[in-house]
């Protein structure tokens, strides 16, 4: 059973426009998401996280909105860079709890 | 340099012989962790451990045990390797913040291969 679930295997955008990254949950406990990047070869990398008691989260080119009515969240990348390409996780837990779930990852490439 | 390191990075092993796999952290963070990637999988926790000498099942834990004796380190065993256990694999540590949550930073993996 995949609590943690990114629909899009892979996405493709070009440089400039706005990356959409989406990932849906199923377990209503989670409280706390946070968004990894990991390049080829490399551990993941942490980028931003937002708990839900906020629907939007901002750090520099990247934001990630929540909606917990629909248990999705989606990170927005504005403007896409090359250098963004990566796979990205989306990963959620309950506060506490300290066991992480994973989506199954998207792969971004964003297009010069 | 902060880091948490791996070792071996790569490894092929056949059934059935017992391996470790080390991962050890500079960061005095008192949470570790053990993931495996899988294609079309993500990241599955397989333990973690909050503080020395206490560690708790993640998601996939059948197959592995740890062990935390020391703070920076934690050190995943494969008491009898199966080619289903073949996989990427990835240690992470963190801070136990007040606040119950904290990111983590990771290691850079160690691909293991069981014939």
């Amino acid at each position: 059973d995949q609590q943690v679930k990114q629909n899009s295997p892979s996405l493709s955008v070009q440089e400039g426009r706005i990356s959409i990254l989406n990932c849906d949950y199923t377990n209503s406990m989670f409280d706390y998401f946070l968004w990894y990047k990991k390049y080829p070869a490399e551990g993941p990398t942490f980028l931003i996280s937002i708990s839900s008691i906020k629907d939007k989260n901002e750090d520099g080119r990247f934001t990630v909105f929540l909606n917990k009515s629909a248990k999705h969240l989606s990170l927005h990348i504005v403007p896409s860079q090359p250098g963004d390409s990566a796979v990205y996780f989306c990963a959620a837990m309950r506060t506490g709890t300290y066991k992480y779930i994973f989506g199954t990852g998207t792969r971004l490439k964003v297009l010069a | 340099e902060a880091q948490v390191t791996q070792n071996p990075r790569y490894l092929i092993t056949v059934t059935g012989k017992k391996l470790t796999v080390t991962c050890s952290q500079n960061m005095n963070h008192e949470y570790m962790s053990w993931y495996r990637q899988d294609p079309g999988l993500g990241l599955r926790q397989i333990y973690y451990s909050m503080n020395v000498e206490v560690t708790d099942k993640g998601d996939v834990p059948e197959g592995y045990k740890v062990s935390r004796k020391e703070k920076r380190n934690f050190p995943l065993i494969l008491e009898s390797p199966s080619p289903n256990q073949t996989s990427l694999y990835f240690c992470a540590s963190s801070l136990v913040g007040t606040s119950g949550y904290n990111e983590q930073f990771f290691g850079p993996g160690t691909r293991l291969t069981v014939l």
